[in-house]
């Protein structure tokens, strides 16, 4: 059974459009996190939950909205989206701030 | 705020030849260094926390060392399958429980 996953793998649209990304972590974590992987391979955190309360919120544009349902479940909604939003965005979850684990990535591709 | 320096950004090894990849930190009190392996179109992969200066940790033909200033990734005898990415990361003592990442040094292995 995949520990972190995220649908879907690959996300096609225009911009100015609203997509939604989700993460079901089944691990028994209580933190989980959204990160952005450039086109240069840089990794960087954008948002954590902890127990379903946001605990980290970087520098991120408002057009982003994380929710996280429960435990288990983070999603990430872009909204009016540009650009500059194409990268790949990881899901990642840990206990108690300890390591974290991955998902596979949703490679997001605005035209 | 937390930096972290990869390098070299690249590294071509024959098999069989080992080396050393660097991760250099600056961090307001270090909680933990991570070091991750991430493969093309895939998410990190966890290898090893370290917690205090003088700690080393080993996994099969990689071992992680710990200084004040910087780790190292001992690769010894490497094979093909160890080219990845090798991606560090640190996290603090203040503040919030993000990781701040290096830009990664890409590993190649030639048969």
């Amino acid at each position: 059974d995949t520990a972190v996953s995220q649908t879907p793998k690959y996300l096609v649209t225009q911009m100015g459009n609203d997509k939604s990304i989700k993460c079901e972590q089944n691990l028994g974590h209580d933190t989980m996190y959204w990160y952005k992987q450039d086109s240069k391979k840089f990794l960087k955190i954008m948002f954590s939950y902890n127990n379903k309360e946001l605990i980290i919120n970087e520098t991120v544009p408002n057009r982003f909205s994380p929710k996280s349902p429960d435990k288990a479940h983070l999603n990430l909604h872009i909204n009016s989206l540009e650009l500059g939003d194409s990268a790949v965005y990881f899901c990642a979850s840990s206990f108690r701030a300890d390591e974290q684990y991955f998902g596979p990535g949703t490679r997001l591709t605005v035209t | 705020e937390d930096q972290v320096t990869q390098s070299p950004e690249a590294l071509r090894l024959q098999e069989g030849e080992s080396s050393s990849l660097n991760c250099s930190y600056t961090v307001s009190g270090l909680r933990g260094l991570f070091w991750y392996r991430q493969d093309p179109g895939k998410g990190p992969e966890f290898l090893f926390t370290l917690y205090s200066a003088g700690e080393e940790k080993e996994k099969e033909r990689l071992k992680a060392t710990l200084t004040k200033k910087e780790s190292f990734l001992h690769i010894t005898a490497p094979k093909p399958e160890d080219s990845a990415t090798y991606l560090c990361a640190v996290r603090s003592n203040f503040g919030n429980e993000k990781l701040t990442f290096g830009t990664g040094t890409r590993l190649t292995i030639i048969p």
